[in-house]
């Protein structure tokens, strides 16, 4: 196990079209996190699971926004009706939460841009 | 609510040069803090982690330290390199539960090594 992954690496879209971006996180941890990061900004917390459980969402995740993690593995990100906002790095991380907490560890992120 | 900030914003020094970078974060109530490193258009590369009932932690050149009760942390680097230029996060863990929650960041320290 060599890490997060995360799939694409780059996406060009036009407005209005559907996206969805995929991660693998690291196998033995349970927690996997989306954040968003614009230019200039620290990342910014999306949402997150713990196994196959959402268990929160931040306000800045709109409807057109949804995250799946089926059976508790890899875990994908699908934004609707793509606006020019949208366009950002996209980053996946994955930790466990158990006693003592592990760090995180982050994908190399998925770069949106949005035209 | 949590806010992390970091100063300075940019810093540039001489090959060779100690430094120190800033983190302060409002609530003491945290699970654990994290320093990143980032590179342009790339993901983050976790540094150090210092959990809540830490003082520091080391790493090579690296030294975190962390003052809960103060809300303060800081990142040494001894003996800067060009290599070693970059954004340098701070992000520390929520408490959710009684074990860690998402991240929150601060808009991050770019740092410049001039050979």
């Amino acid at each position: 196990d060599t890490g997060v992954s995360q799939d694409p690496r780059h996406k060009i879209t036009k407005r209005g079209q559907n996206v969805t971006f995929r991660c693998d996180p690291i196998s033995e941890h349970n927690r996997l996190y989306w954040y968003r990061q614009t230019l200039g900004q620290g990342p910014e917390f999306l949402t997150y699971f713990q196994n196959e459980a959402q268990l929160e969402k931040s306000r800045l995740l709109s409807d057109r926004f949804s995250a799946e993690r089926p059976k508790g593995s890899f875990s994908t990100l699908e934004i609707q009706r793509t606006e020019q906002g949208d366009s950002a790095m996209y980053l996946c991380a994955s930790s466990f939460s158990g006693q003592g907490g592990y760090g995180y560890t982050f994908g190399s992120g998925t770069r949106l841009t949005v035209v | 609510k949590q806010e992390v900030t970091q100063i300075p914003a940019a810093l540039s020094v001489p090959e060779g040069e100690n430094l120190v970078l800033n983190c302060s974060f409002t609530d003491s109530a945290i699970y654990n803090l994290q320093w990143f490193r980032q590179d342009p258009g790339k993901g983050l590369t976790s540094l150090l982690l210092i959990q809540s009932s830490q003082r520091e932690q080391t790493s090579g050149r690296l030294n975190a330290s962390l003052d809960k009760s103060s809300g303060r942390s800081t990142l040494y680097i001894a003996a800067s390199q060009p290599g070693d230029s970059a954004t340098y996060l701070c992000a520390v863990s929520t408490l959710y539960g009684g074990s860690q929650g998402n991240l929150i960041f601060g808009k991050g320290t770019k740092l410049s090594v001039k050979p």
